[in-house]
């Protein structure tokens, strides 16, 4: 079947520019993740969402994030008046159950953000 | 604080020649512990997932252990195709399943 789809998968933007990335999760999915990837570094959490509940945003850098899932399966990771240090990759992860903290998360292959 | 380290950062090998991956962590409840291998460009693809002390996990050539403070994954005779970074995550309990994640180690194999 479909794996995680992103969308786009390169993106420029200008500093202070908005910019929406887009998260397909495998159908059937309970939970949804949203990573940041900067080069040569391991993903770091950003946000989770059991189904169109969004249970942790801990991670989120700043108020300029924003994610939203509001009917349990697409995903849309916003973020506001962008700047250089939001370059990286943007990944997203879903697996099957809610909250199983063992449960297999799979990737979609990221949306890679350059803010010039 | 939850943390992972990896070791060594980057790591070359002639093909056919055994090594092996270093994952230490600190975790407050390990829940689980992940491996993934990452190709350039490409998001991480799901290796293998550990839950207790003395588990080992077998996948053609990739072999995975666990101890309570690290995990090993062991290559054994690798192949160019095998060249990627290998990261390591554990879930922790209090989380939501949110994976900490080490920076990975980077593996080229030569023929």
């Amino acid at each position: 079947g479909a794996g995680v789809s992103q969308s786009p998968r390169y993106k420029v933007a200008k500093r202070g520019q908005d910019v929406a990335l887009r998260c397909d999760p495998i159908s059937g999915h309970v939970s949804l993740f949203w990573y940041q990837q900067a080069l040569g570094q391991g993903p770091e959490f950003l946000t989770y969402f059991q189904n169109e509940a969004q249970l942790d945003k801990s991670g989120l850098p700043s108020d300029r994030f924003f994610a939203e899932r509001p009917e349990g399966s697409v995903s849309t990771l916003k973020i506001q008046r962008t700047q250089q240090e939001d370059s990286a990759v943007y990944l997203c992860a879903s697996s099957l159950n809610p909250s199983q903290a063992t449960d297999t998360q799979y990737f979609g292959p990221g949306t890679r953000l350059t803010v010039l | 604080e939850d943390q992972v380290t990896q070791s060594p950062e980057a790591l070359r090998l002639q093909e056919g020649e055994s090594s092996s991956l270093n994952c230490s962590y600190t975790v407050s409840g390990l829940r689980g512990l992940f491996w993934y291998r990452q190709d350039p460009g490409k998001g991480p693809e799901f290796l293998f997932t550990l839950y207790s002390a003395g588990e080992e996990k077998e996948k053609e050539r990739l072999k995975a252990t666990l101890t309570k403070k690290e995990s090993f994954l062991h290559i054994t005779a690798p192949k160019p195709e095998d060249s990627a970074t290998y990261l390591c995550a554990v879930s922790g309990v209090g989380s939501q399943g949110n994976l900490i994640f080490g920076k990975g180690t980077k593996l080229s194999v030569k023929p």
